[in-house]
């Protein structure tokens, strides 16, 4: 298995919903991250887990909460967002040897705050 | 902060030609990676670079990391229409730093 695999592929959700999305990779890279890209952006990176370790948080807004259940899977759980947060969510993942230098990213859900 | 100046913005090009852009930074970095990315996907690693001088190909694909450190380039010979896409260069300095990513430039190849 040499991808990272994103679920769902598209999420419309309210501003009182609570949602998750889903990432996972078996490539036995030992740290996660997700970004967040508007249209016509690059990236724009939210959180990083290394070794199921938060290491770094973008001063993201607390509605949206990471979670590393373990080391092929990482979750985005959102709650109460507004419509300006709709945009296409990035997982990426990165192998130990690399040092975290390169970086896989999964195909992203879209998702669309009503 | 680090920030990538990645040019051109855009790309209009007949399907045959060579395409060149290029990425420079403020910055020393100690990695450049180039992207393609398809809308609505996520981004495709294409060519990744570690050291000042290097030159890689991969396919019809070629790009080199500056001697300076500060800059990098992408080369795509004979395009085809699937070509088509955002190509994004992304650097890091530094043993822990993030990846900084350049705006974009938009490829567009006519049949």
């Amino acid at each position: 298995d040499t991808e990272v695999t994103q679920t769902p592929k598209h999420l419309v959700m309210g501003m009182t919903n609570k949602k998750s999305l889903k990432c996972e990779q078996h490539m036995g890279h030992r740290a996660m991250y997700w970004y967040k890209q508007k249209a016509k952006k690059p990236p724009e990176l939210m959180f990083v887990y290394s070794y199921e370790k938060l290491s770094i948080n973008e001063s993201v807004p607390s509605r949206f909460s990471p979670e590393c259940p373990n080391s092929s899977l990482l979750n985005l759980h959102l709650h109460a967002l507004q419509p300006e947060d709709s945009a296409l969510y990035l997982c990426a993942s990165s192998p130990p040897r690399a040092g975290g230098r390169e970086q896989f990213f999964g195909p992203g859900t879209r998702l669309t705050v009503l | 902060g680090q920030q990538l100046n990645q040019s051109p913005q855009s790309m209009f090009i007949q399907e045959g030609e060579d395409v060149s852009m290029n990425c420079t930074s403020s910055s020393i970095f100690n990695t450049w990676l180039w992207y393609k990315q398809d809308p609505g996907e996520g981004p495709v690693l294409l060519i990744a670079l570690y050291k000042a001088g290097e030159l890689t190909s991969n396919g019809r694909l070629t790009a080199q990391f500056g001697i300076t450190r500060k800059d990098s380039f992408l080369n795509i010979s004979a395009s085809i229409p699937s070509d088509v896409g955002i190509y994004f260069c992304a650097g890091r300095g530094g043993s822990q730093g993030n990846l900084i990513f350049g705006k974009g430039t938009k490829l567009s190849v006519k049949p």
